[in-house]
Protein backbone atom coordinates (compact mmCIF):
# COMPACT_ATOMS: atom_id res chain seq x y z
CA UNK A 1 0.00 0.00 0.00
CA UNK A 2 1.30 3.45 -0.70
CA UNK A 3 1.44 6.04 1.91
CA UNK A 4 2.48 9.69 2.15
CA UNK A 5 4.07 11.24 5.63
CA UNK A 6 4.29 14.64 6.19
CA UNK A 7 5.57 14.77 9.68
CA UNK A 8 4.92 18.44 10.52
CA UNK A 9 1.01 19.94 10.58
CA UNK A 10 2.32 23.40 11.61
CA UNK A 11 5.85 25.01 10.34
CA UNK A 12 5.99 28.77 11.05
CA UNK A 13 9.08 30.58 10.14
CA UNK A 14 10.04 34.41 9.48
CA UNK A 15 10.37 36.33 6.37
CA UNK A 16 13.62 35.40 4.36
CA UNK A 17 14.20 32.42 6.19
CA UNK A 18 14.82 29.04 4.69
CA UNK A 19 12.13 26.57 4.95
CA UNK A 20 11.77 23.02 4.57
CA UNK A 21 8.28 21.26 4.52
CA UNK A 22 8.98 17.91 5.19
CA UNK A 23 7.46 14.43 3.19
CA UNK A 24 8.01 11.22 3.40
CA UNK A 25 6.54 8.16 1.50
CA UNK A 26 6.00 4.51 1.12
CA UNK A 27 5.76 2.48 -1.65
CA UNK A 28 8.12 -0.09 -3.04
CA UNK A 29 7.54 0.78 -6.91
CA UNK A 30 8.67 4.08 -8.85
CA UNK A 31 6.15 6.70 -7.55
CA UNK A 32 5.75 9.93 -9.22
CA UNK A 33 5.58 12.97 -6.48
CA UNK A 34 3.82 15.98 -6.73
CA UNK A 35 3.49 18.95 -4.38
CA UNK A 36 0.05 20.49 -3.91
CA UNK A 37 -0.75 24.17 -2.55
CA UNK A 38 -3.55 25.86 -1.21
CA UNK A 39 -3.67 29.53 -0.24
CA UNK A 40 -6.64 30.86 1.96
CA UNK A 41 -9.68 31.06 0.15
CA UNK A 42 -8.49 29.55 -2.61
CA UNK A 43 -8.41 25.85 -4.66
CA UNK A 44 -5.98 23.38 -4.15
CA UNK A 45 -3.58 23.92 -7.35
CA UNK A 46 -0.56 21.81 -8.54
CA UNK A 47 2.83 23.33 -7.42
CA UNK A 48 5.29 20.70 -8.65
CA UNK A 49 6.54 17.65 -9.73
CA UNK A 50 9.43 15.46 -9.22
CA UNK A 51 9.27 14.48 -12.94
CA UNK A 52 10.15 17.69 -14.51
CA UNK A 53 12.81 18.55 -11.83
CA UNK A 54 11.58 22.77 -12.10
CA UNK A 55 11.20 25.45 -9.79
CA UNK A 56 8.46 27.22 -9.45
CA UNK A 57 8.37 30.39 -7.04
CA UNK A 58 11.40 30.00 -5.64
CA UNK A 59 10.85 25.99 -4.24
CA UNK A 60 12.24 23.17 -4.85
CA UNK A 61 11.41 19.31 -3.91
CA UNK A 62 14.01 16.26 -4.89
CA UNK A 63 13.09 12.54 -4.84
CA UNK A 64 15.73 10.95 -2.71
CA UNK A 65 14.52 7.32 -3.13
CA UNK A 66 16.85 5.98 -0.58
CA UNK A 67 15.10 8.10 1.89
CA UNK A 68 12.22 7.82 0.62
CA UNK A 69 11.84 11.77 1.04
CA UNK A 70 10.94 14.46 -1.26
CA UNK A 71 11.10 17.29 0.69
CA UNK A 72 9.96 20.64 -0.18
CA UNK A 73 12.95 23.67 -0.23
CA UNK A 74 12.96 27.52 -0.29
CA UNK A 75 16.00 29.31 0.50
CA UNK A 76 14.39 32.52 1.37
CA UNK A 77 10.20 32.41 2.81
CA UNK A 78 8.42 35.36 1.86
CA UNK A 79 4.88 35.90 3.34
CA UNK A 80 3.17 35.14 0.32
CA UNK A 81 4.15 31.84 0.51
CA UNK A 82 2.10 31.10 3.90
CA UNK A 83 -0.49 28.48 2.47
CA UNK A 84 -1.34 24.84 3.24
CA UNK A 85 1.26 22.02 1.09
CA UNK A 86 -0.03 18.68 0.57
CA UNK A 87 2.72 16.05 -0.76
CA UNK A 88 0.97 13.70 -2.79
CA UNK A 89 2.14 10.39 -4.45
CA UNK A 90 1.49 8.73 -7.69
CA UNK A 91 2.12 4.67 -8.14
CA UNK A 92 3.33 3.45 -11.48
CA UNK A 93 -0.01 1.65 -11.64
CA UNK A 94 -2.57 3.94 -10.93
CA UNK A 95 -3.96 7.58 -11.82
CA UNK A 96 -4.78 8.28 -8.60
CA UNK A 97 -2.95 10.48 -5.85
CA UNK A 98 -2.48 9.77 -2.55
CA UNK A 99 -2.17 12.51 0.01
CA UNK A 100 -0.69 13.61 2.95
CA UNK A 101 -2.52 15.53 5.79
CA UNK A 102 -0.84 18.83 5.15
CA UNK A 103 1.67 21.49 6.36
CA UNK A 104 0.26 24.97 7.24
CA UNK A 105 3.41 27.15 6.61
CA UNK A 106 3.57 30.34 8.33
CA UNK A 107 5.62 32.98 7.23
CA UNK A 108 5.55 35.92 9.50
CA UNK A 109 6.96 39.66 8.87
CA UNK B 1 -13.68 27.31 -19.63
CA UNK B 2 -12.18 28.73 -16.78
CA UNK B 3 -11.37 25.52 -14.68
CA UNK B 4 -13.20 22.53 -12.46
CA UNK B 5 -16.13 24.15 -11.35
CA UNK B 6 -18.40 22.70 -8.39
CA UNK B 7 -21.72 23.07 -7.45
CA UNK B 8 -22.80 24.35 -4.50
CA UNK B 9 -20.52 25.69 -2.89
CA UNK B 10 -22.03 24.92 0.41
CA UNK B 11 -24.92 22.85 1.46
CA UNK B 12 -26.59 22.15 5.06
CA UNK B 13 -28.72 19.22 5.46
CA UNK B 14 -30.68 17.35 8.01
CA UNK B 15 -29.32 13.94 8.57
CA UNK B 16 -31.52 11.38 6.89
CA UNK B 17 -31.95 13.86 3.63
CA UNK B 18 -29.91 12.89 0.29
CA UNK B 19 -27.74 15.16 -1.29
CA UNK B 20 -26.77 15.84 -4.91
CA UNK B 21 -23.52 17.76 -5.85
CA UNK B 22 -22.29 18.64 -9.79
CA UNK B 23 -18.68 18.76 -10.79
CA UNK B 24 -18.02 20.31 -14.35
CA UNK B 25 -14.56 19.18 -14.97
CA UNK B 26 -12.17 20.95 -17.56
CA UNK B 27 -13.73 20.10 -21.31
CA UNK B 28 -11.15 18.59 -22.92
CA UNK B 29 -9.99 16.30 -19.24
CA UNK B 30 -11.19 12.79 -20.00
CA UNK B 31 -10.42 11.86 -16.26
CA UNK B 32 -12.56 13.10 -13.35
CA UNK B 33 -11.84 12.28 -9.63
CA UNK B 34 -13.78 13.12 -6.44
CA UNK B 35 -12.24 13.78 -3.33
CA UNK B 36 -13.49 13.84 0.51
CA UNK B 37 -11.62 16.40 2.83
CA UNK B 38 -12.19 16.69 6.44
CA UNK B 39 -10.66 18.93 8.49
CA UNK B 40 -6.63 18.30 9.40
CA UNK B 41 -6.66 15.81 6.87
CA UNK B 42 -5.50 15.77 2.92
CA UNK B 43 -8.00 14.63 0.32
CA UNK B 44 -9.19 11.19 0.47
CA UNK B 45 -9.99 9.24 -2.58
CA UNK B 46 -13.70 8.53 -3.26
CA UNK B 47 -13.90 7.39 -6.89
CA UNK B 48 -12.61 8.86 -10.11
CA UNK B 49 -14.05 8.27 -14.39
CA UNK B 50 -12.27 8.03 -17.41
CA UNK B 51 -14.86 9.53 -19.64
CA UNK B 52 -18.50 8.32 -18.66
CA UNK B 53 -17.22 4.45 -17.30
CA UNK B 54 -16.26 4.37 -13.16
CA UNK B 55 -12.99 2.26 -13.19
CA UNK B 56 -12.42 2.90 -9.58
CA UNK B 57 -14.19 2.98 -6.07
CA UNK B 58 -12.67 3.75 -2.44
CA UNK B 59 -14.01 1.32 0.01
CA UNK B 60 -14.69 5.01 1.57
CA UNK B 61 -17.20 4.95 -0.78
CA UNK B 62 -20.34 3.28 1.12
CA UNK B 63 -23.76 1.75 -0.79
CA UNK B 64 -25.35 5.67 0.27
CA UNK B 65 -23.00 7.02 -2.32
CA UNK B 66 -22.97 7.02 -5.83
CA UNK B 67 -21.37 8.54 -8.69
CA UNK B 68 -22.48 9.43 -12.22
CA UNK B 69 -20.56 10.63 -15.39
CA UNK B 70 -23.30 9.57 -18.08
CA UNK B 71 -21.84 11.80 -20.73
CA UNK B 72 -18.03 11.98 -20.25
CA UNK B 73 -18.63 15.27 -18.92
CA UNK B 74 -20.16 16.77 -15.55
CA UNK B 75 -20.44 14.20 -13.03
CA UNK B 76 -22.88 13.95 -9.56
CA UNK B 77 -22.31 12.74 -6.28
CA UNK B 78 -25.03 11.67 -4.52
CA UNK B 79 -25.25 10.93 -0.87
CA UNK B 80 -28.20 8.92 0.34
CA UNK B 81 -29.57 9.22 4.43
CA UNK B 82 -26.84 11.82 5.19
CA UNK B 83 -25.16 10.66 8.34
CA UNK B 84 -23.12 13.47 10.43
CA UNK B 85 -19.66 11.83 9.58
CA UNK B 86 -20.60 12.63 5.85
CA UNK B 87 -19.70 16.47 6.93
CA UNK B 88 -16.54 17.61 4.64
CA UNK B 89 -15.16 19.16 2.15
CA UNK B 90 -16.09 17.45 -1.45
CA UNK B 91 -13.50 17.75 -4.11
CA UNK B 92 -13.80 17.41 -7.65
CA UNK B 93 -10.64 17.16 -10.21
CA UNK B 94 -10.10 16.18 -13.16
CA UNK B 95 -7.18 15.55 -15.46
CA UNK B 96 -5.66 14.79 -18.94
CA UNK B 97 -4.55 11.14 -19.86
CA UNK B 98 -2.49 11.46 -22.63
CA UNK B 99 -0.50 8.01 -23.98
CA UNK B 100 2.99 8.02 -23.54
CA UNK B 101 3.08 11.60 -21.88
CA UNK B 102 1.52 10.26 -18.27
CA UNK B 103 -0.57 12.16 -15.89
CA UNK B 104 1.37 15.72 -15.12
CA UNK B 105 -1.38 16.41 -12.41
CA UNK B 106 -4.85 17.12 -11.27
CA UNK B 107 -7.00 20.45 -11.56
CA UNK B 108 -9.21 20.98 -8.41
CA UNK B 109 -12.77 22.71 -8.16
CA UNK B 110 -12.99 25.09 -4.91
CA UNK B 111 -14.97 22.05 -3.30
CA UNK B 112 -18.73 21.61 -1.77
CA UNK B 113 -18.97 22.07 1.75
CA UNK B 114 -21.24 19.80 3.16
CA UNK B 115 -22.71 20.28 6.85
CA UNK B 116 -24.96 17.22 8.12
CA UNK B 117 -26.72 18.72 11.25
Amino acid sequence: AQRVTQPEKLLSVFKGAPVELKCNYSYSGSPELFWYVQYSRQRLQLLLRHISRESIKGFTADLNKGETSFHLKKPFAQEEDSAMYYCALRSGGSYIPTFGRGTSLIVHP
Amino acid sequence: DTGVSQDPRHKITKRGQNVTFRCDPISEHNRLYWYRQTLGQGPEFLTYFQNEAQLEKSRLLSDRFSAERPKGSFSTLEIQRTEQGDSAMYLCASSLLSTGQGNYGYTFGSGTRLTVV
